[in-house]
């Protein structure tokens, strides 16, 4: 039973660029979250998909959106790149029917923008 | 806002020694869990706790959730190498449940052999 995927792995920018990060939740889940953890820090939310939709957002710009596919994966879109938008990001999936439940994480991107 | 705070940020120990790390929260939550991070690795779910005052326990690990539902601990007995990593707690955030979470920073434990 496979986990949570993300890809890629590692991923350096320069500022300006626009990035598409891609994630595959965990067999069975349907929602998928995605955040952003700089160093030293705890994950921050950014938003949570489920049928295809937004469904809750952190405090993040417009500058980042996503979307989730019918089959359940999501891709994080980062537009206008920043320095401060290094940062590692997870994707956690879990089922919908137990969403206040645990949240299974993926490896993460490490991006870096230059 | 909303908002989780831990308490320490590090924490060095000798091998054998006992680690508590502390939670707390700005608001109510219906709900706390515990993840741990090693290093260059991601957060690994450990528990929740849901009701008032509950304390669960995995082996040398134990969690509390305060009767208030504000704050809460783990308290790791007799440290191994193997618990190096970074201990968060995590709530709910916003009064609807949708399964976001809002992290507190973390608390770093190293442990000496």
């Amino acid at each position: 039973d496979a986990g949570v995927t993300q890809s890629p792995t590692h991923l350096i920018k320069t500022r300006g660029q626009q990035v598409t990060l891609r994630c595959s939740p965990k067999s069975g889940h349907d929602t998928v979250s995605w955040y952003q953890q700089a160093l030293g820090q705890g994950p921050q939310f950014i938003f949570q998909y489920y049928e295809e939709e937004e469904r809750q957002r952190g405090n993040f710009p417009d500058r980042f959106s996503g979307h989730q596919f019918p089959n359940y994966s999501s891709e994080l879109n980062v537009n206008a790149l920043l320095l401060g938008d290094s940062a590692l990001y997870l994707c956690a999936s879990s089922p919908r029917v137990a969403t206040l439940g645990a949240q299974y994480f993926g490896p993460g991107t490490r991006l870096t923008v230059l | 806002g909303q908002q989780v705070m831990q308490i320490p940020q590090y924490q060095h120990v000798q091998e054998g020694e006992d680690f508590t790390t502390y939670c707390n929260s700005s608001t109510t939550l219906s709900n706390i869990q515990w993840y741990k991070q090693r290093p260059g690795g991601h957060p690994v779910f450990l528990i929740q706790l849901v009701k008032s005052g509950e304390v669960k326990k995995q082996k040398r690990l134990t969690f509390q959730f305060g009767e208030a539902k504000k704050n809460s601990s783990l308290h790791i007995t007799a440290t191994q190498t193997t618990d190096v990593g970074t201990y968060f707690c995590a709530g709910p955030g916003g009064s609807s449940n949708t399964g976001k979470l809002i992290f507190g920073q973390g608390t770093t434990l190293q442990v000496k052999p």
